[in-house]
């Protein structure tokens, strides 16, 4: 695509309840990033992916998160039993490859969670 | 570890004006790059300027500029002849290079401009 896209826009969740976020990076674009944006805080690096190479889940806070990227594209980037300090916006990134990234990633929209 | 300072919450300018934002950064790498990033209501996050830490030469990009000052871990964003559309909030974001890097960004808490018609 043309663009980094990211789903749903807007989510609204029940505390306890499990939640899917999807990133479809531009097409061949092979480093992808997820990153957290909590209320009056900078982004915060969660998770990368490039190419088949083991992801580095060193910003994951805690268990209940996780993520995959299938075939080298889409990533989903899971909660489970979600909690409300988990309320922030969720950012995906990606960029050529891992190097590119410091002529600037393309970010997307980002999905925006409210856990109630 | 690294760690960026915005110490700006918030900075207002009316249009046409220059404003100068500021950014610290603290690190024990020497190659690196430094950026600044905005971020407008649709939330996605547009690149606005870079610098490559081995120049010594300020980057700048139209109406935009930085003074990046190595010795003392200081990058300022300068926006010149400030427009309405400049209205975002504002990351500068820090990110190391060469091996062992994973060309992640560590970034600020931001700064709010406001630009005032």
């Amino acid at each position: 695509g043309a663009g980094v896209s990211q789903s749903p826009s807007n989510k609204v969740t029940e505390k306890g309840k499990d939640v899917e976020l999807r990133c479809d990076p531009i097409s061949g674009h092979t480093a992808l990033y997820w990153y957290r944006q909590s209320l009056g805080q900078g982004l915060e690096f969660l998770i990368y992916f490039q190419g088949n190479s083991a992801p580095d889940k060193s910003g994951l806070p805690s268990d209940r998160f996780s993520a995959e990227r299938t075939g080298g594209s889409v990533s989903t980037l899971t909660i489970q039993r979600t909690q409300q300090e988990d309320s922030a916006v969720y950012l995906c990134a990606s960029s050529l490859s891992y190097g590119l990234g410091l002529y600037g990633y393309t970010f997307g929209s980002g999905t925006r969670l409210t856990v109630v | 570890a690294q760690t960026v300072t915005q110490s700006q919450p918030e900075m207002s300018v009316q249009e046409a004006e220059t404003v100068t934002l500021s950014c610290t950064y603290d690190t024990s790498e020497n190659n690196y790059y430094l950026f600044w990033y905005k971020q407008p209501p649709s939330r996605q996050m547009i690149l606005v300027i870079r610098q490559e830490a081995y120049k010594q030469q300020n980057a700048t990009e139209n109406r935009f500029s930085v003074n990046f000052q190595k010795a003392a871990k200081s990058f300022s964003l300068k926006i010149s002849d400030s427009q309405l559309g400049d209205t975002a909030m504002y990351f500068c974001a820090f990110m190391k290079i060469g091996g062992g890097s994973n060309y992640k960004l560590t970034f600020g808490k931001g700064t709010l401009l406001t630009v005032n018609p």
